[in-house]
């Protein structure tokens, strides 16, 4: 595609429930990268994913956190059982080579703004 | 782990003016790239510059240009001739080939 797209833009959801939230990276892109935004905050590393392998997880909070990326391409980020400072935008960016030690730039999507109640 | 620090939470520069945003940050590792993005109120990502730590040179991208300081961890990014539409937040971001951090952000506004 064009660029990196994610789903839904905007969940609100009540305390205990699932959610998951969908990355579509730029298709010839390796590797994936999903982050958490605080309002008025930096992101911050969650995980990544080097087509289908999931090298480093460090940055998850907890392990209601998962992510997926079964087929290299498409990606999910699961939160079971929702807290309220779960509440954040998130991020997701795609980038064509290899992770981390790299120059290459990150496109990032437009990211899913996660509101729990 | 590696930190990225970004003192001034808001800056003001007039329009057609320089204005010098802010970055340190602490590392032990030599291998590592130092970024800037910018956060407009559509609130995409959009990298503005970027720097390798092995180059002494400072990058340059059109009227953003950066001070790289490597003994003293600085990266600070001057944009000249501001424009409306470079109001927007700033991050400033660390990649090594263990760790990806991202400072709190500026807020810069560009007065007319």
């Amino acid at each position: 595609g064009a660029g990196v797209s994610q789903s839904p833009r905007y969940k609100v959801t009540k305390r205990g429930q699932d959610v998951t939230l969908r990355c579509d990276p730029i298709s010839s892109h390796a590797t994936l990268y999903w982050y958490q935004q605080a309002l008025g905050q930096g992101p911050e590393f969650l995980t990544y994913f080097n087509y289908e392998a999931q090298p480093d997880k460090s940055g998850l909070p907890s392990d209601r956190f998962s992510a997926e990326r079964p087929e290299g391409s498409i990606s999910t980020l699961t939160i079971q059982r929702t807290e309220q400072r779960d509440s954040a935008m998130y991020r997701c960016a795609s980038s064509p080579d290899a992770p981390l030690s790299s120059y290459n730039e990150q496109f990032f999507g437009p990211g899913t703004r996660l509101t729990v109640l | 782990a590696q930190t990225v620090t970004q003192s001034q939470p808001e800056m003001s520069v007039q329009e057609a003016e320089t204005v010098t945003l802010s970055c340190t940050y602490d590392t032990s590792e030599s291998d590592y790239y130092l970024f800037w993005y910018k956060q407009p109120p559509s609130r995409q990502m959009i990298l503005v510059i970027r720097q390798e730590a092995y180059k002494q040179q400072n990058a340059t991208e059109n009227r953003f240009s950066v001070n790289f300081q490597k003994a003293a961890k600085s990266f600070s990014l001057k944009i000249s001739d501001s424009q409306l539409g470079d109001a927007a937040m700033y991050f400033c971001a660390y990649r090594s080939p263990n760790d990806m951090r991202f400072g709190a952000g500026t807020r810069l506004t560009v007065k007319p």
